[in-house]
C-alpha cells in the first residue's frame, strides 16, 4: 500500500492567516491527489482532486499544488468556517489510502 | 444535489455480522462507483471496498470477511462485515465516486458501530 504521510498533525492559526499543510506520498502517484475537509459530526468535503483541480463549488481561497510525491494544500487567508481536519488521499493504486490528518485550531 | 446516508445497527457483538446501507439521493446510483470508507482514531481513515453495477473490488485487508451489494431499484448499497471484533469499532462512511481512478465527491456523515458484547 501506498503510505501518505501528513504534516504538521496539528497547527494553531488565527483568522486572516496563511495556512499550508503538506502530504507525501511513499511512491510516485500521478497527481492522484485529493484534499479533504473534515468537520465533527459532519460529512467529509471533497476540496481538490488531481493535486490542483478544485470541486465545484469550493473557494478560490484553497489552493492545491505539487507533483510526483510531493504535495501542498494552501488557504489564503483562513476563516471561521475553515477550522477543521483536513486529510490528503491517493488514488493511483489501490486500495485507496489517506494521510493521518492536519487538524487546524484557533489560535 | 446527490446526497448519502448511512444506516444500521450501531452495536454489534463481537464475532457477528455488521450490516450497513447506504442510501443515494438527489440522483441514480446507475453509472457511479460506490465505496465504504472507515475511520477509527488509531488507524485513521481506511478504505473498506467499492461496487460498480455488480462488480466489487475489496481492500485486500478486510477481503476475506467483506461483501458489498447494490440494489438499485431502492438506489441503496450495503455493507456486511463478518465475524466482527472490537478492532472494527468505527465511523463507517459511504462515498460516491465517478470511476475507480477517481476521487471520492460525495462521501456520507458516517454511522458510528461499536463491536461490543
Amino acid at each position: 500500500d501506498i503510505q501518505m504521510t501528513q504534516s504538521p498533525s496539528s497547527l494553531s492559526a488565527s483568522v486572516g492567516d496563511r495556512v499550508t499543510i503538506t502530504c507525501r506520498a511513499s511512491q510516485l502517484i500521478n497527481n492522484y491527489l485529493a484534499w479533504i475537509q473534515q468537520k465533527p459530526g459532519k460529512a467529509p468535503k471533497s476540496l481538490i482532486y488531481a493535486a490542483s483541480t478544485l470541486q465545484s463549488g469550493v473557494p478560490s481561497k484553497f489552493s492545491g499544488s505539487g507533483s510526483g510525491t510531493d504535495f501542498t494544500l494552501t488557504i489564503s487567508s483562513l476563516q471561521p468556517e475553515d477550522f477543521a481536519t483536513y486529510y490528503c488521499q491517493q488514488y493511483n493504486s489501490y486500495p485507496p489510502t489517506f494521510g493521518g490528518g492536519t487538524k487546524v485550531e484557533i489560535k | 444535489q446527490v446526497q448519502l446516508q448511512e444506516s444500521g445497527p450501531g452495536l454489534v457483538k463481537p464475532s457477528e455480522t455488521l450490516s450497513l446501507t447506504c442510501t443515494v439521493s438527489g440522483g441514480s446510483i446507475s453509472r457511479y462507483y460506490w465505496s465504504w470508507i472507515r475511520q477509527t482514531p488509531g488507524k485513521g481513515l481506511e478504505w473498506i471496498g467499492y461496487i460498480y453495477y455488480g462488480s466489487t473490488n475489496y481492500n485486500p485487508s478486510l477481503k476475506s470477511r467483506v461483501t458489498i451489494l447494490v440494489e438499485t431499484s431502492k438506489n441503496q448499497f450495503s455493507l456486511k462485515l463478518s465475524s466482527v471484533t472490537a478492532a472494527d469499532t468505527a465511523v463507517y462512511y459511504c462515498a460516491r465516486h465517478s470511476g475507480s481512478y477517481f476521487p471520492f465527491d460525495y462521501w456520507g456523515q458516517g454511522t458510528l458501530v461499536t463491536v461490543s458484547s
